[in-house]
């Protein structure tokens, strides 16, 4: 596709419910990102897949949190057992992994509320 | 924690140049810096990017100092729809793989 896409857009849910969040990155870019941001903060670095590799999942703030990447495109996102620390904008973005000159492509987000 | 340092605000009148600094004392010599910015409710976008040359495309320019601790992201002409959030990073080019954290940014308004 021509960017990189995130659905559904905006999600509500409740509290102990278990939500997925999917990410579809460019054609070809084999590195994908996901970031969270809060109100009002930066944007919090949760987990990066590339290619084969195995995924760098340090930023992910708790076991509730998980995140897989089939065929190296498409990404989901669970988060289980929602709590509404976890409402926020959940981003998703990608690179080319040779030659970044142009950065991190992102997607508009994912707005979970958990309520 | 975020590799670089920018102040949390910034106001600008309509058709002047924004100048937005951002520090990054601890880059490393393989090390980019990255400009993005964030209009609400949108994901980030990029801007512009660069090494130790100073960088100029249609939407900025990119002045890095001559001991690349710091830099300028400059927009000519500020009009009211660069009004954002603008965060600068720093990361591996070329392909290596980092974890890059992105600060709070700068909210530059610019004013009519």
């Amino acid at each position: 596709g021509a960017g990189v896409s995130q659905s559904p857009s905006n999600k509500v849910t409740e509290k102990g419910k278990d939500v997925e969040l999917r990410c579809d990155p460019i054609s070809g870019h084999t590195a994908l990102y996901w970031y969270r941001q809060s109100l009002g903060q930066g944007l919090e670095f949760l987990i990066y897949f590339q290619g084969n590799s195995a995924p760098d999942k340090s930023g992910l703030p708790s076991d509730r949190f998980s995140a897989e990447r089939t065929g190296g495109s498409v990404s989901t996102l669970t988060i289980q057992r929602t709590q509404q620390e976890d409402s926020a904008v959940y981003l998703c973005a990608s690179s080319f992994r040779q030659g970044a000159n142009y950065g991190y492509t992102f997607g508009s987000g994912t707005r979970l509320t958990v309520v | 924690d975020a590799k670089t340092t920018q102040p949390p605000s910034m106001d600008c009148a309509e058709g002047r140049a924004a100048n937005l600094p951002c520090n990054h004392s601890t880059i490393s010599g393989n090390e980019y810096v990255y400009w993005y910015r964030q209009i609400h409710s949108q994901g980030p976008q990029y801007i512009i990017h660069g090494l130790k040359n100073n960088e100029t495309n249609e939407m900025a320019s990119l002045i890095i100092t001559e001991d690349r601790k710091s830099s300028t992201l400059i927009l000519p002409h500020a009009t009211l729809r660069d009004t954002a959030v603008y965060y600068c990073i720093v990361r591996v080019g070329g392909g290596g793989y980092q974890k890059v954290t992105f600060g709070i940014g700068t909210k530059l308004q610019v004013i009519p």
